[in-house]
């Protein structure tokens, strides 16, 4: 069985500032990957940054970046320079290697807003 | 713009009515997934097709009838929903691959409300 858990149901951060977003996960997989999606309210979710379980080094998409503890099982999301275009909701989400088909457990999400 | 396409964007139907949702991707992915949402709630899976053969029904209840023609479409038959089966719905598609995980990309929904 896998779980996402997210303590975080809402933040605020201001413009142009960066903000983490916490994620810890379990699961007894030993191979797994670790996802984030955006949901603004628009209500289309966005696939924003991937993490396998042996990559070495954190992953980064532009202005995304995932600092992974693999020890720690955490896998937190850090958006730096903070955009008003950010304020949306954002799910961790996970899937292992002994999961059927590609199926994804995600977190009951983080709601982010960013103020001017 | 979305690489996979839903319709419609709004569905308002009445408890005895007939209606489909539609998903087409174009991305080559072979694995095409339902989920329902309810506000400010995670995504619930439905269904999984994998390679145009369904391969996880998450126990939903059969006035939810999916289908998938083809490996680019995708479609969700629904009957004689209840006012609790107003959501948005979501497909998504993702690449298949042992070893590797893939991300989904997910349509822009359908919002369904139920009367």
């Amino acid at each position: 069985a896998q779980k996402i858990t997210q303590t975080q149901p809402g933040m605020f951060v201001q413009e142009k500032e960066a903000v983490t977003l916490d994620c810890t996960y379990d699961t007894s997989d030993p191979s797994y990957g670790l996802f984030w999606y955006k949901q603004p309210s628009s209500g289309e979710m966005i696939f924003l940054i991937y993490q396998g379980s042996y990559d070495q080094q954190n992953a980064t998409e532009g202005r995304y970046s995932l600092n992974f503890q693999k020890a720690r099982k955490s896998a937190n999301l850090v958006i730096s320079a903070s955009q008003l275009g950010d304020s949306a909701m954002y799910f961790c989400a996970m899937r292992g290697v002994n999961t059927n088909a590609g199926k994804s457990t995600f977190g009951d999400g983080t709601t982010l807003t960013v103020k001017p | 713009d979305t690489e996979v396409t839903q319709t419609p964007k709004h569905l308002v139907m009445g408890m005895t009515n007939k209606k489909s949702l539609k998903c087409e991707q174009h991305m080559g992915h072979r694995a095409m997934y339902w989920y329902k949402q309810k506000a400010k709630k995670p995504p619930e899976l439905m269904f999984v097709y994998s390679y145009e053969k369904l391969s996880i029904n998450e126990s939903v209840p059969s006035r939810f009838s999916p289908e998938c023609p083809n490996s680019s479409l995708l479609n969700l038959h629904l009957h004689a929903l209840q006012p609790e089966d107003s959501a948005l719905y979501l497909c998504a598609s993702s690449q298949v691959g042992t070893g590797a995980y893939y991300g989904y990309t997910f349509g822009s929904g359908t919002r369904l409300t139920v009367v």
